[in-house]
């Protein structure tokens, strides 16, 4: 089967401007993350879709950050305006439907902001 | 609330010795446990997954990880280590009190000398 599809693979901008990244899951997945992965450190979970729904975006830094997950389907989410420490990797994932199933990643986009 | 807390950021091991990656968690509710491993310029892969079946959970390449509730553990073991197990180790959780919300660990960077 597929795996998770991310694009894309790699972003260059400068501060304030606007990036988006595209993340389609596997098939049939009903729930979606999106984490954030500052060199060095584990990925940090910034938003969790089941279906078309928001479960959990306590750590999404809302006055920038956007996601969307329209039909249920593929995701995108968005930065406006990018700052400096927002460069990171952004993985996004997806598992069948409950917790303790396997999440399967896409490789990430690499954001790098100058 | 959950957490994990993977108590090394380096472990260096020489081929063919035993390989042992420390993780503690913190949960109110019986939690779903996990290791990833990430090579470099990869994806996250599924090592293995503990969710309350058998307290010994083995996984690919060898890896096996003891769910000790008593100690709030979850370390991760491999008999003999090969120059291929060098990568980034994530220690994860998730628990249904934390709206399923999925954390990961630091990381624990595995070296392996020839």
């Amino acid at each position: 089967e597929a795996g998770v599809a991310q694009s894309p693979r790699y972003k260059i901008i400068e501060k304030r401007q606007s990036v988006a990244f595209w993340c389609n899951p596997i098939s049939g997945h009903a729930t979606l993350y999106w984490y954030q992965q500052i060199l060095g450190q584990g990925p940090k979970l910034l938003i969790q879709f089941q279906n078309n729904g928001v479960v959990d975006d306590s750590q999404l830094p809302k006055d920038r950050f956007s996601a969307e997950r329209l039909k249920g389907v593929d995701s995108t989410l968005k930065i406006q305006p990018a700052k400096l420490e927002d460069s990171a990797v952004y993985l996004c994932a997806s598992t069948l439907d409950r917790v303790d199933t396997e999440a399967f990643f896409g490789q990430g986009t690499r954001l790098t902001v100058v | 609330a959950q957490s994990v807390t993977q108590l090394d950021s380096h472990v260096s091991v020489s081929e063919g010795t035993p390989v042992l990656l420390r993780c503690n968690y913190s949960s109110s509710y019986s939690p779903s446990l996990f290791w990833y491993v990430q090579h470099p310029n990869k994806g996250l892969q599924l090592l293995l997954k503990y969710t309350s079946a058998a307290t010994l959970v083995k996984g690919i390449n060898g890896f096996e990880a003891e769910f000790k509730k008593s100690e709030t553990s979850f370390h991760l073991t491999k008999p003999s280590a090969h120059m291929s197990d060098a990568a980034e180790y994530f220690c994860v959780v998730s628990d249904p009190t934390g709206g399923f919300k999925t954390i990961f660990g630091a990381g624990t960077r595995l070296f392996v000398k020839a």
